[in-house]
């Protein structure tokens, strides 16, 4: 089966500039998480859909982070302005709901650069 | 609020030594656990899972509720098990999935 998939694989900008990045999940899969990566340090969960309404955002920036998956399938994350500090890998995963000890796919992330 | 501690951000062996990757947890509830691995420009991906109690790549871990301890352990390294190792948390009755910092395993020749 086809992997999650995310796009761009890379993207630099300056700070206060705005930025998306797009995830199309594994079909089927209810669940989606975008997760924050900082250089050294273990994914951070910002945000988690079950479909398409959003289980647990408390650690979103909401001031600058937003995000969506509307009709339950693919999500964007955006961000906006950028901050220095948002510098990191997001990673997007996705889960087939029901069931203890199903794994969640993960896709290859976005490395974002703000300089 | 639920947490996972990974207290080595590095780890170094020889290649045939044993390797324990060390894991605590704190929550209330019932928890999933579960190893993450990633291997060099690869993504992110499950090792093994508690509830499985299974041995994948010769590696096992043991979810230990009195010490809320989930190391993993092998008996002999390979120089192919380096990578970065996550471990992972998931709320019993909520999809919420959350990750320690990670050790980096080099398993030397």
């Amino acid at each position: 089966e086809a992997g999650v998939a995310q796009s761009p694989r890379y993207k630099i900008i300056e700070k206060r500039q705005s930025v998306a990045f797009w995830c199309n999940p594994i079909s089927g899969h209810a669940t989606l998480y975008w997760y924050q990566q900082i250089l050294g340090q273990g994914p951070k969960l910002l945000i988690q859909f079950q479909n398409n309404g959003v289980v647990d955002d408390s650690q979103l920036p909401k001031d600058r982070f937003s995000a969506e998956r509307l009709k339950g399938v693919d999500s964007t994350l955006k961000i906006q302005p950028a901050k220095l500090e948002d510098s990191a890998v997001y990673l997007c995963a996705s889960r087939i709901t029901g069931g203890p000890g199903t794994e969640a796919f993960f896709g290859q992330g976005t490395r974002l650069t703000v300089v | 609020a639920q947490r996972v501690t990974q207290p080595e951000k590095l780890l170094s062996v020889f290649k045939g030594a044993p390797v324990e990757l060390k894991c605590n947890y704190s929550y209330s509830g019932s928890p999933e656990l579960f190893w993450y691995v990633q291997y060099s420009r690869q993504r992110l991906q499950l090792l093994l899972r508690h509830i499985s109690r299974e041995s994948i790549k010769g590696f096992t871990a043991d979810l230990n509720k009195g010490e809320t301890s989930f190391h993993l352990k092998k008996p002999f390294a390979q120089e192919e098990d380096s990578a970065m190792y996550y471990c992972a948390l998931r709320q019993g009755g909520s999809e919420k999935l959350v990750f320690g910092k990670g050790t980096k395993l080099t398993v030397n020749p």
